[in-house]
């Protein structure tokens, strides 16, 4: 069956600093990839998808390519701000959004 | 726009007790779907309904779930009776017709069972 593994925060980085968290995925066929983002006290927010290999997804200042040769979709930003402080989610699913499946969450603290 | 709306936002039961939770989707999502993440794991689907319909119940854990939606809008996630392993947070999420149409998600319910 299809799974996702990301990197276990927390990740602690100061402002401004590039950001890096790490996805892989195990999946048959061509899954879409997803990355959603938990701001304190709200719901998960959809960042940024790829649908197809080498797919770029991007969102504010996020970017995310998938990369079919090493089954992975890391989310990479060039500057992190403190308000960037959240839980985010990678996930997949085998068609479009039906079905998702998550990784555990890295929880993402930016200090000033 | 309203989003999806879960209620309630946090609930405190003892073992043994039933807890409903409950998801208003976003207005003409046929598509209404459970997951549950618990104690900092991944998040897991638990069920997905097309209207008033289960299209797939695959993730529930056991029969003392229990999910429904009557009449296609919102829909009731009764946990009857509670178990401590079922202590967690339980997102609902909604979407239209479409297979790449955008998954909507709730701010959660976060349940505890003590």
């Amino acid at each position: 069956g299809n799974s996702v593994t990301q990197m276990e925060g927390p990740v602690t980085l100061s402002e401004e600093a590039f950001l890096t968290i790490n996805c892989t995925y195990t999946a048959t066929g061509y899954p879409s990839l997803f990355w959603y983002v938990q701001y304190p006290g709200e719901g998960l927010q959809l960042l940024l998808k790829a649908t197809k290999a080498d797919d770029k997804g991007s969102n504010k200042g996020f970017e995310a390519t998938y990369r079919k040769e090493t089954t992975s979709f890391h989310l990479e930003k060039g500057s992190v701000q403190v308000s960037d402080s959240a839980v985010y989610f990678c996930g997949s699913s085998p068609r479009g959004f039906q079905k998702l499946v998550f990784g555990t969450g890295t929880r993402l603290l930016v200090s000033p | 726009e309203a989003g999806v709306t879960q209620f309630p936002s946090h609930s405190v039961i003892e073992k043994g007790q039933t807890v409903t939770l409950r998801c208003d989707p976003i207005s003409g999502h046929d598509n209404l779907y459970w997951y549950r993440r618990v104690m900092g794991k991944e998040i897991k689907f638990l069920l997905h309904f097309v209207k008033e319909s289960k299209q797939d119940e695959s993730g529930m854990p056991n029969n003392r779930f229990l999910a429904e939606r009557t009449g296609g809008t919102y829909s009731t996630l009764k946990v009857q009776p509670a178990e401590l392993e079922d202590s967690g947070v339980y997102f609902c999420a909604s979407r239209t017709q479409g297979a790449n149409t955008e998954a909507f998600f709730g701010q959660g319910t976060r349940l505890t069972v003590v």
